[in-house]
């Protein structure tokens, strides 16, 4: 069975930018997640997905950030524009049987 | 708001020796509880899940177990192996319909041959 997918793996940005992050989620998860880390830090949730709803967004910075899972298989966070604090690592996540949660490798952005 | 607290944030023990990685959580009305661990520069892997029915969980050199109306999670690795050398997380299931994980900070385990 194929794992979480993520892309990009690294990306290094100017503060301002834009910035997108790509997430593909084991096969048949219905429900899929987006967190940020900060070093030294355990994941913070962003978003929830069930299919193509949101379930839960209320910790998404949603001045700059939006997220989007069209035809509730993928789904893809922005960044715009990205602040110094970003810099993070983003981790997706999708939920199987027993809401069991199985993790990407994320993306580490930098922000400079 | 549940708050889910890892002592201690680093551990440095030598080869063979057992050990336990200690969760505590504030709020006991929980679904799950999941421990990962991350290896730098990685994502998170799912080592072992209890339900709250359950008591403990194993799975090879690892034991999980669960004490909800403490407020507790301890995770036993019998026999470190310099290999086990990784980052080691708690996550408590929210029992909302949402079932949401809400992250310790980490227990940063070094294993010295």
């Amino acid at each position: 069975e194929a794992g979480v997918a993520q892309s990009p793996r690294y990306k290094i940005i100017e503060k301002r930018q834009s910035v997108a992050f790509w997430c593909n989620p084991i096969s048949g998860h219905a429900t899929l997640y987006w967190y940020q880390q900060i070093l030294g830090q355990g994941p913070k949730l962003l978003i929830q997905f069930q299919n193509n709803g949101v379930v839960d967004d209320s910790q998404l910075p949603k001045d700059r950030f939006s997220a989007e899972r069209l035809k509730g298989v993928d789904s893809t966070l922005k960044i715009q524009p990205a602040k110094l604090e970003d810099s993070a690592v983003y981790l997706c996540a999708s939920g199987g049987y027993y809401n069991e949660q199985f993790f990407g490798p994320g993306t580490r952005l930098t922000v400079l | 708001k549940q708050e889910v607290t890892q002592i201690p944030a680093a551990l440095s023990v030598p080869e063979g020796e057992n050990l336990v990685l200690n969760c505590s959580f504030t709020d006991s009305a929980i679904y799950n509880l999941q421990w990962f661990r991350q290896d730098p520069g990685k994502g998170l892997t799912s080592l072992l899940l209890i339900q709250s029915s359950q008591r403990e969980q194993t799975s090879g050199r690892l034991n999980a177990s669960l004490d909800k109306s403490s407020g507790r999670s301890t995770l036993y690795i019998a026999a470190s192996q310099p290999g086990d050398s990784a980052t080691y997380l708690c996550a408590v299931g929210s029992s909302g319909s949402a079932r949401q994980l809400t992250f310790g900070s980490g227990t940063q385990l070094t294993v010295l041959p």
